[in-house]
């Protein structure tokens, strides 16, 4: 099972809007709306913000929202804010019964 | 929210085992599946499997198959995950997660390092 593929790192200013890919194939990302996403902060656990594509968890904020197109899901993250800056990780269910994450986005927060 | 309790971190020589323990509170721990995620210095997450602690029904990664078990006790709500035949490549900080009921990772664990070092 292959890591669903992730850019290395984006950027954006504060207010400013950024999109997040994560790309798999017809057998995860493809093949099920079971995608969801996960922000690190340093030396912290992983959060989930997003689940089944495009649902919030409660207590996440509005600003966080996903979107899925084939095998390519996005993350897309409005009004950056200083406190977005950390690394997120998408992850989604395959066909073997399976979970593979992405390789991880870096977020600079200019 | 749910809290899942990890085990100390551990130094092991190459070669060896580890297990690292994760316990759950008592609703969580008979309804949900127990993922098990890895993550190397400065690398991202790395998915080993998942446990159904009421069942004990395993599913693992291909990477790990044949060096990797995961169970469970349901008298004291813990999952543990074994790793044999450690080298350097397996040092890494280990997270139990609970699955949200929806394909989903909603609740982490703080981590366990695992050192590999002789």
């Amino acid at each position: 099972q292959s890591a669903l593929t992730q850019p290395v790192s984006v950027s954006g200013s504060p207010g400013q809007s950024i999109t997040i890919s994560c790309t798999g194939t017809s057998s995860d990302v493809g093949g099920f709306n079971l995608v969801s996403w996960y922000q690190q902060h340093p030396v912290k656990a992983p959060k989930l913000i997003l689940l089944q594509v495009n649902t919030r968890p409660s207590g996440i904020s509005g600003r966080f929202s996903g979107s899925k197109s084939g095998n390519t899901a996005s993350l897309t993250i409005s009004g950056l804010q200083a406190e977005d800056e950390a690394d997120y990780y998408c992850c989604s269910y395959s066909s073997s019964d399976t979970w593979v994450f992405g390789g991880g986005t870096k977020l600079t927060v200019l | 929210q749910v809290q899942l309790v990890q085990s100390g971190a551990e130094v092991k020589q190459p070669g060896a085992s580890v297990r690292v323990s994760c316990k759950t509170s008592r609703n969580s721990f008979i309804d949900f599946y127990i993922h098990w995620v890895r993550q190397a210095p400065g690398q991202g997450l790395e998915w080993l499997g998942r446990i159904i602690p009421k069942s004990g029904v395993t599913i693992y990664a291909e990477k790990f198959r044949g060096r990797v078990t995961m169970t469970s006790d349901s008298s004291i709500t813990t999952s543990y995950m074994d790793l044999s035949r450690l080298t350097s490549e397996d040092a890494a900080v280990y997270y139990c997660a609970k699955d949200g009921g929806r394909h989903d990772l909603d609740s982490w664990g703080r981590g366990t390092l695992v050192t590999v070092s002789s």
